[in-house]
Formats: structure tokens, C-alpha cells, sequence
């Protein structure tokens, strides 16, 4: 079946502007994570979704970060008034489970191909 | 908070050659743990996921170890192929909180 899909691929936007990025995950994921990848840093934690419960924001940055997940399914990362230091590829995983729990046995992370931005 | 260091950043080897990607973590009350490669421009492919309880998994050519007393994991590729070229990725998931603690990588060049 499809992997996890990102769009778009690649987003170059001027200081200032707001940007969404969008991620399709697998057909019946419950778990969806947003991961942040800056050149020569290990992936940053920004948010979690599990099914129906509140979203994990904790690793979100700053308050012009947001992100939703409508219908359990597609998820959309919003960055307002971005900045210079935001340049960075932004990754998406879902997995069946949240691979933790009891019910937990094989539950790997999917990724999808990132959005790399640029603000310039 | 948990830290997890892969070392070395970088490593090239001939074709044929067996070799060992190294993962530590500071923190020992892991759920699981996974490796991952990332080829450039890509995002992450799961390779291999060891629960708390298991001490290795084997896919292939693959062969992942976990110590968790000792929070250390390696991953044993056997025979490199330059197919094999690309960043090895680990991470690991605590007892608490939901997001996967990533180490910065192992850049892998296998020379024909």
C-alpha cells in the first residue's frame, strides 16, 4: 500500500510568511508524529497525535508553531511569521500503535520523504 | 531527558567487510528501540525494532543487539554491499512520554 505522504516536497518562502505543510499516513495509523531535521542535528520532536486524544505539543519550539489532524487522518504543521532559523526538513511518521503500551508489539515508524524549507 | 550518541559520524569500509554501528543511550527504562537508514533526500526507513524484553533481531544481513543495563545497541551488517550507503539512524522509546529519542546518525560509505 502508500507510504506516508508529504506535501509539498520542497517549500521556499520569504522571513515572515506563514507556511503549511501537510502529511497523509498510512491508511489506518492511529499514531502520527512531526519530526524536525536541521543540517548536522539528530531529529527533533515537535508533536504527537494518537487517535482521538490531545495532542502531545511539547516539543513544539515556539507558539507560531501549530498543527492539527482532522478526522484522525491527515495532518497539517503550521508555521506563522516564519523565521530564518525554521530552514529545516520537516518529517512525518505514523505507526499502527503508538509503539509503547500494552498492546505494543512490532509497531515501527513509517516516515515520509520530508518538506524541506527554506526561508529566506 | 534521554541522550542517545552514535558513534562513529562516519565510517567507510570496502566491499565485502562485516562491520558494527554503535548506539548509547542515557537512560535505561526504554520501551523499544529501532534503527533506521536515511538515504539522501529521503526520509527514515525502518530497518529493525528490538523490544525492552528481546535482546536481538535479525533481518537479512541485519543484526541488531540491545543492552539495556548497559544502554547500548549495535547494528552488525554483514558482507557490505554499496547499496549499504547511507545514514544509520537509532532511536528509543522511554517507559514514559510518547516521542522517540534520536541519535545524530552514522554516515556509511561501502566502497566498491
Amino acid at each position: 500500500g502508500a507510504g506516508v505522504s508529504q506535501s509539498p516536497s520542497n517549500k521556499v518562502t520569504e522571513k515572515g510568511k506563514d507556511v503549511e505543510l501537510r502529511c497523509d499516513p498510512i491508511s489506518g495509523h492511529t499514531a502520527l508524529y512531526w519530526y524536525r531535521q536541521s543540517l548536522g542535528q539528530g531529529l527533533e520532536f515537535l508533536i504527537y497525535f494518537q487517535g482521538n486524544s490531545a495532542p502531545d505539543k511539547s516539543g513544539l519550539p515556539s507558539d507560531r508553531f501549530s498543527a492539527e489532524r482532522t478526522g484522525g487522518s491527515v495532518s497539517t504543521l503550521t508555521i506563522q511569521r516564519t523565521q530564518q532559523e525554521d530552514s529545516a526538513v520537516y518529517l512525518c511518521a505514523s505507526s499502527l500503535v503508538p509503539g509503547g503500551g500494552a498492546f505494543s508489539y512490532n509497531s515501527p515508524l513509517h516516515f515520509g520523504n520530508g518538506t524541506r524549507l527554506t526561508v529566506t | 531527558k534521554q541522550e542517545v550518541t552514535q558513534i562513529p559520524a562516519a565510517l567507510s569500509v570496502p566491499e565485502g567487510e562485516n562491520l558494527v554501528l554503535n548506539c548509547s543511550f542515557t537512560d535505561s527504562a526504554i520501551y523499544n528501540l529501532q534503527w533506521f537508514r536515511q538515504d539522501p533526500g529521503k526520509g527514515l526507513t525502518s530497518l529493525l525494532l528490538i523490544q525492552s524484553s528481546q535482546r536481538e533481531q535479525t533481518s537479512g544481513r541485519l543484526n541488531a543487539s540491545l543492552d539495556k543495563s548497559s544502554g547500548r545497541s549495535t547494528l552488525y551488517i554483514a558482507a557490505s554491499q554499496p547499496g549499504d550507503s547511507a545514514t544509520y539512524l537509532c532511536a528509543v522509546r522511554r517507559n514514559t512520554g510518547n516521542q522517540f529519542y534520536f541519535g545524530t546518525g552514522t554516515s556509511l560509505t561501502v566502497i566498491p
